[in-house]
């Protein structure tokens, strides 16, 4: 049982290049999601998919699509890179349990340099 | 103001002291809160829920104040291996599976 996995763990880009990040989860879970995260900024929603085959925004999801394959995999594609996208990406998987309490699974992350 | 807001930190701590993250959330309708830790690098891991009438696993206590949008975490006889930066999380209700993350915490144990 892997969890959540991500590739590629690291990736420089240059301005203007497009790149898919990739995330899979082995848990069965419905939800899974897309944060970056910035020094002093804590970790911001970009997209989330509540089940397969629907995505929705989040708080920042300017430069940013998706795409939920399957219930296992979850992409996220930046078309055009810019500098203010270097970030570090963490994918999630989430579950229930009871009716109210959801906890998160964190894949490893993906630091991204845009130059 | 941010949605969630927690201690600016670091703190230092001693091997052995007791230490307290606070945490306040402004959506009052928010039913779900968490704890996370992240280490250097890495990415977060759920610590504890935090249940409406306050919970504790070990040496860790995680309180909720409704009325005045406050969520705490108490850290007892703490240990090396709990420093970390703590994430304080909140769930937006009527959003699907929407989280807000606090900006974290970070804790040095010194020997």
């Amino acid at each position: 049982n892997a969890g959540v996995t991500q590739t590629p763990k690291f990736q420089v880009l240059k301005t203007g290049q497009s790149m898919t990040l990739q995330c899979a989860q082995d848990m069965n879970h419905n939800s899974m999601y897309w944060y970056r995260q910035d020094p002093g900024m804590g970790l911001r929603l970009i997209y989330y998919s509540a089940s397969e085959g629907t995505t929705d925004k989040g708080e920042v999801p300017n430069g940013y699509n998706v795409s939920r394959l399957n219930k296992r995999e979850f992409s996220l594609r930046l078309e055009s890179a810019a500098p203010s996208q270097t970030s570090v990406y963490f994918c999630a998987s989430s579950v229930e349990r009871g009716l109210i309490l959801y906890e998160q699974y964190f894949g490893p992350g993906t630091r991204l340099t845009v130059t | 103001r941010k949605e969630v807001e927690q201690d600016p930190g670091p703190f230092n701590v001693p091997e052995g002291a007791t230490v307290a993250f606070n945490c306040t959330y402004s959506n009052s309708a928010s039913q779900s809160f968490f704890w996370y830790r992240q280490d250097c690098r890495k990415e977060p891991k759920l610590l504890m829920s935090v249940y409406s009438s306050g919970n504790e696993d070990g040496r860790f206590t995680a309180q909720l104040n409704r009325a005045s949008q406050y969520i705490s975490l108490l850290i007892r006889d703490s240990k090396l291996s709990d420093s970390a930066t703590y994430l304080c999380v909140v769930k937006r209700e009527n959003y699907g599976q929407n989280f807000v993350f606090g900006p974290g915490t970070r804790l040095s144990v010194l020997p």
